[in-house]
């Protein structure tokens, strides 16, 4: 059974422009959360993701957002990027909610 | 609102010698608590959760609900044990969510 697989591994992008990743969560899996990680304040939630609704949204602000398709695979876009928000990126899914989640490898963003 | 503790950045042990793994959290409802081990290079996977009360890897972390911690535990440190060592909440955050609160880790390095 495949893992979680999120792409692409590793971006460098320049203040001000926007990127969007991607994530493909195990197959059956409907929810799907995005972390973003930093060496200053860990894993923080950015959102959740079950049949295509946003249910639940972290503390970050709006240039962060996120969708998913119908096939469960989904995508969160940051806009105006900003240098601090270089991050590991983490994606997730779950059968159901948060309990047991299951990884990616994460995509590293580097904004300069 | 959730939140969860981990006391100690780095915790150095020499192979053989017990290792304790401090976790607290706050949390007003009934907690399930999960401990998480990201190895180097590879991705952040499960290692046990409360609910289960099982011994993974030598591993085991009992639920103290008057302490309000987790604290992880094995007897005796092996060199593969070195990774670093999050501890995590699932709480309930409506509309069918879970969200799952990191602490913000625990480097293990174990000395041969």
């Amino acid at each position: 059974k495949a893992g979680v697989t999120q792409t692409p591994r590793y971006l460098i992008k320049t203040r001000g422009q926007q990127v969007t990743l991607s994530c493909s969560p195990i197959s059956g899996h409907r929810s799907v959360s995005w972390y973003q990680q930093t060496p200053g304040q860990g894993l923080q939630f950015l959102f959740e993701y079950f049949s295509e609704t946003q249910r639940n949204k972290g503390n970050f602000p709006g240039r962060f957002s996120g969708r998913q398709f119908s096939n469960s695979r989904s995508e969160m876009n940051v806009s105006t990027l900003e240098l601090g928000d270089s991050a590991l990126y983490l994606c997730a899914s779950s059968l159901a909610g948060a309990n047991e989640a299951f990884f990616g490898q994460g995509t590293r963003l580097t904004v300069v | 609102a959730q939140r969860v503790t981990q006391p100690e950045k780095l915790l150095s042990v020499f192979k053989g010698a017990p290792v304790e793994l401090k976790c607290n959290y706050s949390y007003s409802g009934s907690p399930e608590l999960f401990w998480y081990v990201q190895y180097s290079r590879q991705r952040l996977q499960l290692l046990l959760r409360h609910i289960s009360r099982e011994s993974i890897k030598g591993f085991t972390a009992d639920l103290n609900k008057g302490e309000t911690s987790f604290h992880l535990k094995k007897p005796f440190a092996q060199e593969e044990d070195s990774a670093m060592y999050y501890c995590a909440l699932s709480a309930y955050s409506g509309a069918g969510s879970y969200q799952l609160t990191f602490g913000k880790g625990t480097k293990l390095s174990v000395i041969p």
